[in-house]
């Protein structure tokens, strides 16, 4: 168990809909990151946050969404979806703002688009 | 672009067989980790390199940090089924506080 907690696990939804994906960090975690993987592929940075902030950005699209609350769990918010937006999503929180620590990883929300 | 480029994507070997994993840039990360991923799971940290030319075994895993701090490989010595999984390259790039992955080795180890 990573102490990484993300709920629902499984999600089913329509093209045009709108889903919320959420994660709560390990205890004393101040960072989460938000990653997109698909079939057979590595995993794609979409976004940081901080302490409650945004830190850095990758290639999260327009229709995407994140925020960090100050209970530091965090929420991404899928707009608009695509069948192409079916993928697994993970999040990871870390103790501080980069440096080399560890990141612990959650056990994903596995999107399905139908 | 890709920052972290993993090779190979995909390895198929027999069980007490040696392999190699390799992850390049053309950026310095002031360090890289290497991860270990199951089916339906989240990655699992393996290692941490940090210093330039640093070398860190794990068992039979062996991780080295290259000099100019712009890749990093992976050498897997008698390789068993359990080996089995999607190893992944991680680092920050510098001045950034991303962590990005690489694509990604998919090892199969055959008994």
């Amino acid at each position: 168990d990573s102490g990484v907690t993300q709920t629902p696990k499984h999600l089913i939804t329509a093209t045009g809909q709108r889903v919320t994906l959420r994660c709560s960090p390990r205890s004393g975690d101040l960072s989460v990151y938000w990653y997109q993987q698909s079939l057979d592929q590595g995993l794609q940075f979409l976004i940081q946050y901080y302490n409650g902030e945004e830190r850095a950005k990758g290639n999260i699209l327009e229709r995407f969404s994140a925020q960090q609350f100050p209970d530091l769990h965090s929420e991404l918010n899928l707009s608009s979806l695509e069948l192409g937006d079916s993928a697994l999503y993970f999040c990871a929180s870390r103790t501080g703002d980069g440096g080399n620590t560890e990141a612990f990883f959650g056990q994903g929300t596995r999107l399905t688009v139908v | 672009t890709q920052l972290l480029e993993q090779s190979p994507q995909f390895l198929s070997i027999q069980e007490g067989e040696n392999l190699t994993v390799y992850c390049n840039s053309s950026s310095v990360f002031s360090s890289l980790q290497w991860y270990r991923q199951e089916p339906g799971e989240g990655p699992v940290l393996l290692v941490t390199v940090v210093t330039g030319g640093e070398v860190k075994k794990l068992k039979r895993l062996t991780f080295q940090f290259g000099d100019a701090r712009k890749d990093s490989s992976l050498h897997i010595t008698a390789a068993q089924p359990g080996d089995t999984g999607l190893y992944l390259c991680a680092g920050a790039p510098r001045n950034t506080g991303k962590l990005i992955f690489g694509q990604g080795t998919t090892l199969q180890v055959k008994p």
